[in-house]
């Protein structure tokens, strides 16, 4: 059982270049999300979509846009990277029931120079 | 002011001594309280979740919740070399969104 897995696992950007990060989960949950972790500053919402066909900004959304292609997979695009976006991404699922807890993929490192 | 609050550490306590962690929340009609273990590198993972006034006990691990003072705290027993790790409290602030702190950093000493 996979779980929740994320694509790639490290990427490195020039600042303008544009790039998707992949996520999947197989255990047919109806939520998806996405963070990123900076030292010092925890996890922050990015996206989030509570159901397919349905996405949501959370707390830092500027410079990403989401696409939740079907019940399983939710990317995240950047579209003209900048060094502030360099940074840790989870992407994480839940059942999508109240007050259920998240399962987080393995993360992308993320460098942007 | 965030809408959760950590000390991020880093706590230091020798094997077998309890690790007490604490944290506090902004919004008063948070309903749910997770815990989260992150190894350095790797990606968090839940530990405990806790949903009404009181203790709930897991093995080693205790949560204390307190929503009338706004406070979720989790206690490690017999602290281990294993236990090293950063502690994240997260907050349910809607059905579907969670706000997570900064984290404590915890170091056993053998």
């Amino acid at each position: 059982n996979a779980g929740v897995t994320q694509t790639p696992k490290f990427q490195v950007l020039k600042t303008g270049q544009s790039m998707t990060l992949q996520c999947a989960q197989d255990m047919n949950h109806n939520s998806m999300y996405w963070y990123r972790q900076d030292p010092g500053m925890g996890l922050r919402l990015i996206y989030y979509s509570a159901s397919e066909g349905t996405t949501d900004k959370g707390e830092v959304p500027n410079g990403y846009n989401v696409s939740r292609l079907n019940k399983r997979e939710f990317s995240l695009r950047l579209e003209s990277a900048a060094p502030s976006q360099t940074s840790v991404y989870f992407c994480a699922s839940s059942p999508g029931e109240r007050y259920s807890p998240l399962h987080f993929g393995n993360g992308t490192r993320l460098t942007v120079t | 002011q965030k809408e959760v609050e950590q000390n991020s550490g880093p706590l230091s306590v020798p094997e077998g001594a309890i690790a007490s962690l604490n944290c506090t929340y902004s919004d008063r009609g948070s309903q749910s309280f997770f815990w989260y273990r992150q190894y350095s590198g790797k990606s968090p993972e839940l530990i405990m979740f806790i949903y009404s006034n009181g203790d709930k006990e897991d093995g080693r691990f205790t949560a204390q919740l307190n929503k009338a003072s706004q406070y979720v705290s989790l206690l490690i027993r017999d602290s281990q070399p294993s236990d090293s790790a950063t502690y994240l409290c997260a907050v349910n602030l809607n059905d579907y969104k969670l706000s997570f702190g900064a984290g404590t950093t915890v170091t056993v000493r053998a």
